[in-house]
């Protein structure tokens, strides 16, 4: 069972567009970390959110946490080129100070 | 500044031979540190966190094992190989407990074929 279910799985979309992608949870999570991959490179964070109902941004980059801290979305708009690569959500759980777990990611490519 | 380094960036082992992945953090004291695997470009599984020297918490029951020789240094091993231990190997630290916020910080990854 997968703990933390993100979705969509791939997307492929042109540049300019806007796009959502979701981090989904039964369970709740003390805080909520957004992290973008390129392809044979480690993680690099891109944000925290802790308090439910909290909303970052980052430029073009929209985070939310919801809530009741189940679940988070990452929405950018007028995507770039440079906005391709693997998203991932991680969480911490209450009492799992030491441990991060990783959804799946959402692979995103932006086409020229 | 914190920096962390992993090697090697690349290797091919034949199955049933030994591996050994080495990971350095430099710039802090007393870090967490973590093994992380990613398959097939995907989400990360945590195989091995470390809170202090010679302190090692397993995931996962598995073909690999890990340990700290010191306090900044961390080392992922095997003593045989599986063709299903191939995967993409991530190393990382953070300053303190990630509860709240605090940050994991990834090293650069090492790709691991087994033939």
């Amino acid at each position: 069972t997968q703990l933390l279910e993100q979705s969509p799985q791939f997307l492929s979309i042109q540049e300019g567009e806007n796009l959502t992608v979701y981090c989904n949870s039964s369970s709740v999570f003390s805080s909520l970390q957004w992290y973008r991959q390129e392809p044979g490179e480690g993680p690099v964070l891109l944000v925290t959110v802790v308090t439910g109902g909290e909303v970052k941004k980052l430029k073009r980059l929209t985070f939310q946490f919801g809530d009741a801290r189940k679940d988070s979305s990452l929405h950018i708009t007028a995507a770039q080129t440079g906005d391709t690569g693997l998203y991932l959500c991680a969480g911490v759980r209450g009492g799992s100070n030491y441990k991060l777990t990783f959804g799946k990611g959402t692979l995103l490519t932006v086409n020229p | 500044s914190q920096t962390i380094h992993q090697w090697p960036a690349t290797l091919v082992q034949p199955v049933g031979s030994p591996l050994s992945l080495e990971c350095t953090v430099e710039g802090t004291s007393n870090p967490n540190l973590y093994w992380y695997r990613q398959a097939a470009g995907r989400g990360l599984q945590l195989l091995f966190y470390s809170v202090g020297i010679g302190q090692i918490s397993s995931e996962v029951p598995q073909n690999l094992s890990a340990s700290r020789p010191q306090d900044r240094q961390f080392i992922l091993s095997s003593k045989k190989l599986l063709l299903s231990d191939s995967g993409f190997y991530l190393c990382a630290w953070s300053p303190d407990r990630v509860h709240s916020g605090n940050t994991i910080y990834f090293g650069e990854g090492s790709w691991l074929t087994v033939v």
